[in-house]
């Protein structure tokens, strides 16, 4: 069975241009969540999804940021005129039931 | 004040000894409590994972919930130079429904020496 998957693994962009960071859940898994660590911080929660739901998105920043997790396909997180500070390793996990979480090996996104 | 508080270590040991991992809560509410590793530049690995208070054992690895003093910590028995990482604890809060946020601790980097 296979894990968590994310890509890309790595991703640069300038600023002011758009980053988007897929996430493929476990199989069977159908509760995806998004996390960001910043360097030298702990991982902080964004949003979490269920298909075609958006459940909490309590952690994401107002502007720029969005999420969705449609019916096909994977979930994804879409950054809008990325800023230097969005430059963070961003991290995917997925739950069958919402109590234990398995994490993908993230995204680590740097932005010039 | 964090909700979570880890120190951040480093913490350097060797090999062979019994190590042991802390973490300390502020939000009463925190009923699930999980441990992760996490190696440099890789995803968290779910360690341990216990819900309430109480101990809970898994091969050289013991996790322990003490809910009355906000106190969680994980045991490393006969380290190894293979568990130099960093240690995360996390917790969530029980929802109705399934969903449950993490919020972590800062993580311990941990060396074990040969």
């Amino acid at each position: 069975n296979a894990g968590v998957m994310q890509n890309p693994r790595h991703l640069v962009r300038r600023r002011g241009q758009e980053a988007r960071l897929r996430c493929s859940p476990m199989k069977g898994h159908s509760h995806v969540y998004w996390y960001r660590q910043l360097p030298e911080e702990g991982l902080k929660f964004m949003v979490y999804l269920q298909k075609e739901n958006i459940i909490d998105e309590s952690g994401m920043p107002k502007e720029r940021f969005s999420a969705e997790f449609p019916k096909e396909g994977p979930s994804i997180l879409r950054i809008q005129q990325v800023v230097r500070g969005d430059s963070a390793a961003y991290f995917c996990a997925s739950s069958p039931s919402g109590e234990t979480q398995y994490f993908g090996p993230g995204t680590r996104l740097l932005v010039l | 004040q964090k909700e979570v508080e880890q120190d951040p270590g480093p913490l350097s040991v060797p090999e062979g000894a019994i190590v042991s991992l802390n973490c300390t809560y502020s939000n009463s509410a925190f009923q699930y409590f999980m441990w992760y590793r996490q190696y440099s530049r890789k995803g968290p690995e779910l360690l341990m994972y216990t819900y309430s208070s109480g101990n809970k054992e898994d091969g050289r690895f013991t996790a322990q919930v003490d809910k009355s003093s906000k106190y969680i910590s994980l045991f490393i028995r006969d380290s190894q130079p293979s568990d130099s990482a960093t240690y995360l604890c996390a917790m969530s809060a029980y929802s109705s429904g399934s969903a449950r946020q993490l919020t972590f601790g800062s993580g311990t980097q941990l060396t074990v020496l040969p």
